[in-house]
């Protein structure tokens, strides 16, 4: 079966510090991979979405990016921190576009 | 841009009501999803309903998928403090991107 991991869980940063979040995923080749934002206790906003190694697409400018170094593994990065990209932070992944998508367990950024 | 609705927001009875959660649209989706989300953790897939008039159950949860595809209600009958959490809609929009739309979701407590 396929199973999806995000590390850290949490993480407390201080404004202008850099970010790595990491997302990885088991039991399944060429997945479509997703980041998404969840302010709280409400909907989440999709950031970046990848259908293969290298392909990034952006769906909101922001102060974030994305990469996809290999197959399996979508990482979320940041050169300086804001503020407002405090968040629950959410890895998907689906097997093609359009499909249903399944989620981690996600990522708890709090930037002081 | 396509939006979903949801309501109501926020919803607290006692343990054995049953409640209806409503996710609607003026746009048509080719699939919608609900998620159970608890504090801290990623949203959890319920159901995919994808045909126009589908009911499908899940135990106490009965979903059901608008005719025109723009609209979804889930209905919890006996509602139990283990149904306690965040209900969110999605649905793909028409681009094609595998983008998911989400409602704002719904916080249910139910109080023993």
């Amino acid at each position: 079966s396929q199973t999806i991991h995000q590390w850290p869980a949490t993480l407390v940063q201080p404004v202008g510090s850099p970010l790595s979040l990491e997302c990885t995923v088991e039991g399944t080749s060429n997945p479509n991979l997703y980041w998404y934002r969840q302010a709280a206790g409400r909907g989440l906003q999709l950031l970046f979405y990848s259908v293969g190694i290298g392909q990034i697409s952006s769906e909101v400018p922001q102060n974030l990016s994305a990469s996809r170094p290999q197959d399996r593994q979508f990482i979320l990065s940041s050169k300086k921190l804001l503020l407002s990209d405090s968040g629950f932070y959410l890895c998907a992944w689906s097997g093609r576009l359009g499909d249903t998508q399944y989620f981690g367990p996600g990522t708890r950024l709090t930037v002081l | 841009t396509q939006l979903l609705e949801q309501s109501p927001q926020f919803l607290s009875i006692q343990e054995g009501e049953n409640l209806t959660v409503y996710c609607n649209s003026s746009s048509v989706f080719s699939s919608l999803q609900w998620y159970r989300q608890e504090p801290g953790e990623g949203p959890v897939l319920l159901v995919t309903v994808v045909t126009g008039g589908e009911v499908k159950k899940l135990k106490r949860l009965t979903f059901q998928f608008g005719d025109a595809r723009k609209d979804s209600s889930l209905h919890i009958t006996a509602a139990q403090p283990g149904d306690t959490g965040l209900y969110l809609c999605a649905g793909h929009g028409s681009s094609n991107t595998g983008k998911l739309i989400f409602g704002q979701g719904t916080t249910l407590q139910v109080k023993p």
